[in-house]
């Protein structure tokens, strides 16, 4: 199975610009979940979505957005973006195994604001 | 609060060391327990991970982790590192959903 791919790998935005990041799951899994990673605040949790349904959000704020679509492909949004929002953001595909759920990573858009 | 602390933030060893790194996990309720590695360039995988069951759990290239629900811990080791597990290991926690916290990672250096 391929695994989860995430477009654009790489991106140099503007401070005030927007951004729109995009994620395919593996085939079959029906959530994904977002993070950031940074070096300073490490990854953390931004979103989660089944089913076209957000299911969890982090502490983010509202300029962080995401969706879900039918063939469980994701986006996520920045809005008015900030220096600050200068990050590795990454998708994780989610299989319902046995007992929990298991996350797996696709290689994350490296986003730079300028 | 539901947190994730890694005891080591870098750690270097020799090859044919041994190796544990630290996990202690603050989570109220069921917890189903990570180690992701992420090696230079490449992308976050999965090590190992407990659900429930046996406490001690076998991961992928040789890396086990001990479930010790008393302590909070979910310590990974291994018997004998190699120059190939020079990476960045992290510890997540998670709840029956897809909101893995992580903790701040550990940076492994490993000298041939």
């Amino acid at each position: 199975k391929a695994g989860v791919t995430q477009t654009p790998r790489y991106l140099i935005k503007t401070r005030g610009q927007q951004v729109t990041l995009s994620c395919s799951p593996i085939s079959g899994h029906r959530s994904v979940s977002w993070y950031q990673q940074t070096p300073g605040q490490g990854l953390q949790f931004l979103f989660e979505y089944f089913s076209e349904t957000q299911r969890n959000k982090g502490n983010f704020p509202g300029r962080f957005s995401g969706r879900q679509f039918s063939n469980s492909r994701s986006e996520m949004n920045v809005s008015t973006l900030e220096l600050g929002d200068s990050a590795l953001y990454l998708c994780a595909s989610t299989l319902r195994a046995e007992g929990g759920y298991e996350q797996y990573f696709g290689p994350g858009t490296r986003l730079t604001v300028t | 609060a539901q947190s994730v602390s890694q005891h080591n933030h870098h750690v270097i060893l020799s090859e044919a060391a041994s190796l544990e790194l630290g996990c202690n996990y603050s989570y109220g309720g069921t917890v189903n327990l990570f180690w992701y590695v992420q090696y230079p360039g490449q992308h976050l995988q999965l090590l190992l991970k407990y659900f429930s069951g046996d406490p001690l759990v076998k991961g992928i290239k040789g890396f086990e982790a001990e479930f010790i629900k008393s302590k909070f811990s979910f310590n990974l080791r291994k018997p004998s590192v190699q120059w190939s597990d020079t990476a960045e290991y992290f510890c997540a926690v998670t709840g029956n959903t897809g909101k893995l916290i992580f903790g701040q990672g550990t940076t492994l250096q490993v000298k041939p």
